[in-house]
């Protein structure tokens, strides 16, 4: 099945430092990936729709300079998030889609556990 | 707002009752997605419906469809303590957009 590998799976940071995310899907193309935002025991929120060769479009309230998305090949977008606080620690997740198309699936990474000191 | 409901938000039952969480909303979907999650995970696809008033069985687990493709319920049977997690459903509108339920935190205790 298609898998979808986000590294790293946990950070540590001091406040006012940035961090990046990886989100590659291993053995497909994706030419649209997802940013989410995860608190404990509660639901997904999508910060960004990340587009291979264009630019990111961002959910309403959310911050594209402070969460900068770069998709610069098919298999690969990052999300770096710039002059972290402690209010950014969070689990944050990426999916992807084998195809476009009504029903596809959603195929998502472990998540990244980042604590902001 | 959220668009779609999910209820309960929280449920702890004991090993082998049965349990359902609903997924509730006033807009029609093209199809509807069932992920479950464990801590420390991305969610995972359960199932995937499209037609109105589908039933889908997964071992212990049956998913449903509503006639009007508005809502989903997702039935487990004798819960085990291996079902606990995160339970999520996802309903796809035109143009192949997402949109997450609130969640349903299950907790099955042996």
């Amino acid at each position: 099945g298609a898998v979808v590998s986000q590294h790293p799976s946990w950070v540590i940071c001091k406040s006012g430092t940035s961090v990046k995310i990886e989100c590659r899907s291993l053995d497909f193309q994706a030419t649209t990936m997802f940013w989410y935002r995860q608190f404990p025991k509660q639901s997904l929120m999508l910060m960004a729709t990340s587009n291979e060769g264009s630019k990111a479009t961002y959910e309403q309230g959310v911050e594209k300079d402070k969460f900068l998305i770069n998709h610069a090949s098919l298999t690969l977008s990052t999300l770096t998030v710039t002059s972290a606080h402690p209010e950014d620690s969070s689990f944050y997740i990426c999916s992807a889609r084998v195809r476009p198309g009504m029903g596809s699936p959603l195929h998502f990474g472990n998540g990244t556990r980042l604590t902001v000191t | 707002t959220q668009l779609l409901e999910q209820s309960p938000q929280f449920l702890s039952i004991q090993e082998g009752e049965n349990l359902t969480v609903y997924c509730n909303s006033s807009s029609v979907f093209s199809s509807l997605q069932w992920y479950r999650q464990e801590p420390g995970e991305g969610p995972v696809l359960l199932v995937t419906v499209v037609t109105g008033g589908e039933v889908k069985k997964l071992k212990r687990l049956t998913f449903q469809f509503g006639d009007a493709r508005k809502d989903s319920s997702l039935h487990i049977t004798a819960a085990q303590p291996g079902d606990t997690g995160l339970y999520l459903c996802a309903g796809v509108v035109i143009g192949n957009q997402f949109y997450f339920g609130t969640g349903t935190s299950l907790t099955v205790i042996p």
